[in-house]
């Protein structure tokens, strides 16, 4: 079955505490992408990524890290989470992202509290 | 930069009327998608408009993409119960294919 699959649903951990949340899929897809999404504000890019090795700026990357060193792999790192990283993430990709952006498909969504 | 403003922020429909939701930019989209969320699930893709006054209707759901490529709207006829859900519109600042902003979205609640 064709997924996006992220990696824990649930955390809840400490100020300053490394976590990462895992995202993979199983389409070959070249284009990755992480969301936050927060009450009123919709979805906020954080990061994307275009290709394995080639990765950019959303709108709202402060505080967090990604790679892509595998096409089907597109981890979401906070070095040092803080309580307004508190918030349920989606990881999402699609095709590819060239020629106009395509339909993204979108994993279960992780809830991350940060104490 | 560009900003995706989507209207209402809530709407509240007895089962069986109709609604329509609004998304505006405030830049020329190159495209604009649109998404439904059901409660307490991920985002799952409804539909893609790409030319200009372009009109798309998946049965109840039509979708209009303005002349200007600025703004866009979803309309709902006879809104049953399995219409509940926020509604979010997503469109590509300016020529940069890898981001996409959405709108805050609608949230959708159907009265039986």
């Amino acid at each position: 079955e064709a997924q996006v699959t992220q990696n824990p649903r649930y955390l809840i951990t400490v100020t300053g505490k490394k976590l990462t949340v895992t995202c993979s899929q199983n389409m070959n897809h070249e284009y990755m992408s992480w969301y936050r999404q927060d009450p009123g504000l919709g979805l906020r890019q954080i990061y994307y990524s275009m290709n394995v090795e080639v990765t950019d700026k959303g709108d709202v990357p402060e505080g967090y890290k990604v790679s892509r060193k595998e096409k089907r792999n597109f981890p979401l790192i906070l070095e040092s989470p803080s309580p307004n990283q508190t918030s349920l993430y989606f990881c999402a990709s699609s095709p590819t992202a060239g020629s106009g952006n395509q339909p993204q498909h979108f994993g279960d969504g992780t809830r991350l509290s940060i104490l | 930069g560009q900003q995706v403003m989507q209207i209402p922020q809530y709407q509240h429909v007895q089962e069986g009327e109709d609604f329509t939701t609004y998304c505006n930019s405030s830049t020329t989209l190159s495209n604009i998608q649109w998404y439904k969320q059901r409660p307490g699930g991920h985002p799952v893709f409804l539909i893609q408009l790409v030319k200009s006054g372009e009109v798309k209707k998946q049965k109840r759901l039509t979708f209009q993409f303005g002349e200007a490529k600025k703004n866009s709207s979803l309309h709902i006829t006879a809104t049953q119960t399995t219409d509940v859900g926020t509604y979010f519109c997503a469109g590509p600042p300016g020529v940069s294919w890898g981001k996409l902003q959405f709108g805050s979205g609608t949230q959708v609640v159907v009265t039986p």
